[in-house]
């Protein structure tokens, strides 16, 4: 199975700052097909963005996928207070999905 | 719109099974396949396996093979998810989530909708 490793664990920024968010696979994900999800306390998993790139109906555009291959980032350009979160990884280029283990984006 | 809706909490003992539901509406139930995710405390989301509702084949992951079974009920548009021989570390909160994408164009895809978790407890 594909193991996806995201980085850092824990991402410390303050409201306005740019993030950006890891994830790297242990081998080729077909065709880039990867996708990001956020999850907040006590809430299931939100779908941010899709084909590694492509953002998901509703979601603001400071959000943006990128990256192909093994290698893959997350950024949000400017953090709002309700972006601190934590944020999944997901790779379906495989019939065996996987997931990444999260990066904590918490408020500094 | 589409919406997934999954029963209530459960508590059980190490060694006996659950049975979690997920009533599905808004769509055709038989043109997407169902997954199954958990979270354990604190853990990643886990995929555990997915069933084609249309003809009922099954796909599991190796990490739950044997002790998952993933079932459907066309006319309710329904989809279960039974796990056995439970174990603490069973204890979990477990989501039906749907692909985008359906089955005649792919079986996987980006998850969405999701439902709102069922949280499993196991303990003696």
């Amino acid at each position: 199975e594909i193991v996806l490793t995201q980085s850092p664990g824990t991402l410390s920024l303050s409201p306005g700052e740019r993030a950006t968010l890891s994830c790297r696979a242990s081998q080729s994900v077909s065709s880039n097909y990867l996708s990001w999800y956020q999850q907040k306390p006590g809430q299931a998993p939100r779908l941010l963005i899709y084909d590694a790139s492509s953002r998901a109906t509703g979601i603001p555009d400071r959000f943006s996928g990128s990256g192909s291959g093994t290698d893959f980032t997350l950024t949000i350009s400017r953090l709002e207070p309700e972006d601190f979160a934590v944020y999944y990884c997901q790779q379906y280029g495989s019939s065996l999905i996987t997931f990444g283990q999260g990066t904590r984006l918490e408020i500094k | 719109q589409v919406q997934l809706v999954q029963s209530g909490a459960e508590v059980k003992k190490p060694g006996a099974s659950v049975k979690v539901s997920c009533k599905a509406s808004g769509y055709t139930f038989t043109s997407y396949t169902m997954h199954w995710v958990r979270q354990a405390p604190g853990q990643r989301l886990e995929w555990m396996g997915w069933i084609n509702t249309g003809n009922g084949n099954t796909k599991y992951s190796q990490n739950f093979q044997g002790r998952v079974t993933i079932t459907r009920d066309t006319s309710a548009s329904t989809a279960y998810m039974e796990l056995s021989s439970l174990k603490s570390e069973d204890t979990a909160i477990y989501y039906c989530t749907r692909p985008h994408l359906p089955t005649v164009i792919t079986p996987v895809s980006w998850f969405d909708p999701w439902g709102q978790g069922t949280l499993v407890t196991v303990s003696s």
